[in-house]
């Protein structure tokens, strides 16, 4: 297992709701990166968080937001929930130095499945 | 164009068959290349990092050809755990832009 945790495993929320994912990272690791994968497809970057910042984001509206911790942890935070947010959400974690990755390689976390009815 | 590229699947085999995916990326400047495995309802889990020209792990082997912007994975001896989607992975800066994945079930 890579180290990488988060909370809850699955959600059902109701359009228009908002909802909170969490992530813990793999320890020794300071950066944490989001990703959103509909069924049927590869993940999609949503955007990264190294040292309490937002470091790089994908196209996904400012409804999508975030935040890390001092201990790397992080948030993944969606308001006005629509339909199509129904997908897989996953967290990342990895090494970086200096807002460049010493070592490129991520590990997932086991997802959190949300369900936007 | 999608960034990245991969076969569409999928790909059916029996036990002990060898088989390759191939995928392209459309960005020059990416310097490292992953191949991950994702099981069903699973998360995505690092099978192969490619850095250089390629990369060998037991059954598998990793290609690259930078001039043509090729990627491939090379699975030899299939095994029926072997089942999953893979998953063609290019570096852009920090993020990692996926590609759809090609599904490989293995059979008896």
């Amino acid at each position: 297992e890579t180290g990488v945790t988060q909370s809850p495993t699955h959600l059902i929320k109701t359009r228009g709701q908002q909802v909170t994912l969490r992530c813990s990272s793999q320890s020794g690791h300071n950066t944490v990166s989001w990703y959103q994968q509909a069924l049927g497809q590869g993940p999609q970057f949503i955007f990264q968080y190294y040292r309490e910042e937002e470091n790089g984001r994908g196209n996904f509206p400012p409804r999508f937001s975030g935040l890390q911790f001092p201990n790397y942890s992080s948030e993944l935070n969606v308001n006005a929930l629509e339909l199509d947010d129904s997908a897989l959400y996953l967290c990342a974690s990895s090494w970086e130095v200096g807002r460049q990755p010493k070592k490129y390689e991520q590990y997932f976390g086991p997802g959190t499945r949300l369900t936007v009815t | 164009r999608k960034e990245v590229e991969q076969d569409p699947g999928p790909f059916n085999v029996p036990e002990g068959a060898t088989v390759a995916f191939n995928c392209t990326y459309s960005n020059s400047a990416s310097q490292s290349f992953f191949w991950y495995r994702q099981d069903c309802r699973k998360e995505p889990k690092l099978l192969m990092s490619v850095y250089s020209s390629g990369n060998e792990d037991g059954r598998f082997t990793a290609q690259l050809n930078r001039a043509s912007q090729y990627i491939s994975l090379l699975i030899r001896d299939s095994k029926l755990s072997d089942s999953a989607t893979y998953l063609c992975v290019v570096n852009k800066g920090g993020k990692l832009i996926f590609g759809q994945g090609t599904e490989l079930s293995v059979k008896p």
